[in-house]
């Protein structure tokens, strides 16, 4: 079983709805947590870094949030655009050469 | 600024031929680098880092090997492909074990 559990596998939605990536870890202890978005044939990029410690944070049109009780973070995109299709992948990172990776979530948008 | 450099983009190599993909890095002194690969639709595998010159760790036992010859140049090879090998590799730095991840464009390798 992945130690990191990303869902919904792909999601396809209507340009300018909002979204929210489920991310469920069993990761422990970690550093941070990353989401990136990765583009079809490219590297991912980073959107969000968070310690342990941190609730949310933002970049734009993206939210992350951390729930270290309930092991889950959650990654929103507000007013969503086409260029918001891609893979949107979670990362724990545990230690200075230790990334846990999830699987990904597909998104699609539609105009 | 920093910037990480991976060629060849893409690659199609038979069974058995070696393989030789290269990693650098512009703007940084004393990366850690990664090596990963991602099968479609999957996440990232982590094959090799290294902390320094010389210094590599493995994570997953294959026919796969790194190298390090420069503090900014990652090598990834192998001397006999399988048709396993296909896939996406992608390059990656850090400065610090705990900072945030960068990576490369990637090169995509079909074994044929």
């Amino acid at each position: 079983k992945n130690q990191v559990e990303q869902s919904p596998q792909s999601l396809i939605i209507l340009e300018g709805k909002n979204c929210t990536l489920q991310c469920n870890y069993t990761v422990s202890p970690f550093s941070n947590l990353r989401w990136y978005k990765q583009d079809t044939g490219r590297g991912p990029v980073s959107l969000t870094i968070m310690t342990f410690s941190e609730n949310t944070k933002s970049n734009g049109r993206y939210t992350a949030t951390l729930d270290a009780d309930t092991k889950q973070s959650s990654l929103h995109i507000t007013a969503s655009q086409l260029s918001d299709s891609a893979s949107y992948i979670c990362v724990l990172r545990e230690g200075a050469g230790k990334s846990t990776f999830g699987d990904g979530t597909t998104l699609t948008v539609k105009p | 600024s920093q910037t990480i450099h991976q060629w060849p983009a893409t690659l199609v190599q038979p069974v058995g031929s070696p393989l030789s993909l290269e990693c650098t890095v512009e703007g940084t002194s004393n990366p850690n680098l990664y090596w990963y690969r991602q099968a479609a639709g999957r996440g990232l595998q982590l094959l090799f880092y290294s902390v320094g010159i010389g210094q590599i760790s493995s994570e997953v036992p294959q026919n796969l090997s790194a190298s390090r010859p420069q503090d900014r140049q990652f090598i990834l090879s192998s001397k006999k492909l399988l048709l396993s090998d296909s896939g996406f590799y992608l390059c990656a730095w850090t400065v610090g074990g705990y900072n945030e991840q960068f990576f490369g464009p990637g090169t995509r390798l079909t074994v044929l």
